[in-house]
């Protein structure tokens, strides 16, 4: 079983939608993050969040708009994406703080299609 | 910044047999972390392995083991007895101190598995 959720598992969308994606975890971790990842290639860093704080913003468009509600929710909302949007987003999390080899736990994806 | 290479893009191996996925980085840090993980088609990444940078022994999971060489930064997953499910896409990953601020994984580029019964 997945101990990371996101909704939905599969999205298709028009450029001029406005959507979001949704992740939710209960095992305690304050560091939740969203990643993209094209076939065949590994996940690239979009988002991180620590203590429900953003921490890390690789440059993300302003499209993509992250939220983190309270400790256990990660949102991506999504506007105006281009077709070179479409991708796997992945959200993970990990504890922050003490044994740091504790990995990141990652969700099973969202499929976004931009048509 | 690091850096994280894997130079096979493709591995195949027969069921039963053992397959080595080799995977090199690039650091000037002294303290991180690296790990293995898999994703197979159903596209959750799954931690296979971890290691620590300062210990000096290899880590081992069941059929799944590590050659960390710490000079050489060299970092090889070697998967003994293969099965038909450990068909997948293969990552290394390095991480270096997570701190305070969330712990940024470096991806290599993957390598795809391919189990042959």
């Amino acid at each position: 079983d997945t101990e990371v959720t996101q909704t939905p598992k599969h999205l298709v969308m028009g450029m001029t939608n406005k959507k979001s994606l949704k992740c939710e975890q209960h095992m305690g971790h304050r560091a939740m993050y969203w990643y993209k990842q094209k076939a065949k290639k590994p996940p690239e860093l979009m988002f991180v969040y620590s203590y429900e704080k953003l921490s890390i913003n690789e440059s993300v468009p302003s499209r993509f708009s992250p939220e983190c509600p309270n400790s256990s929710l990660l949102n991506l909302h999504l506007h105006a994406l281009q077709p070179e949007d479409s991708a796997l987003y992945l959200c993970a999390s990990s504890p922050l703080g003490g044994d740091n080899l504790q990995p990141q736990h990652f969700g099973d994806g969202t499929r976004l299609s931009i048509l | 910044a690091q850096t994280v290479t894997q130079s096979q893009p493709e591995m195949s191996v027969q069921e039963a047999e053992t397959v080595t996925l080799s995977c090199t980085y690039d650091t000037s840090e002294s303290d991180y972390y690296l790990f293995w993980y898999k994703q197979p088609p159903s596209r959750q990444m799954i931690l296979v392995i971890r290691q620590e940078a300062y210990k000096q022994q290899n880590a081992t999971e069941n059929r799944f083991s590590v050659n960390f060489q710490k000079a050489a930064k060299s970092f090889s997953l070697k998967i003994s007895d293969s099965q038909l499910g450990d068909a997948a896409m293969y990552f290394c990953a390095y991480r270096s101190w997570a701190g305070t601020s969330g712990s940024r994984l470096t991806f290599g580029e993957g390598t795809q598995l391919t189990v042959n019964p």
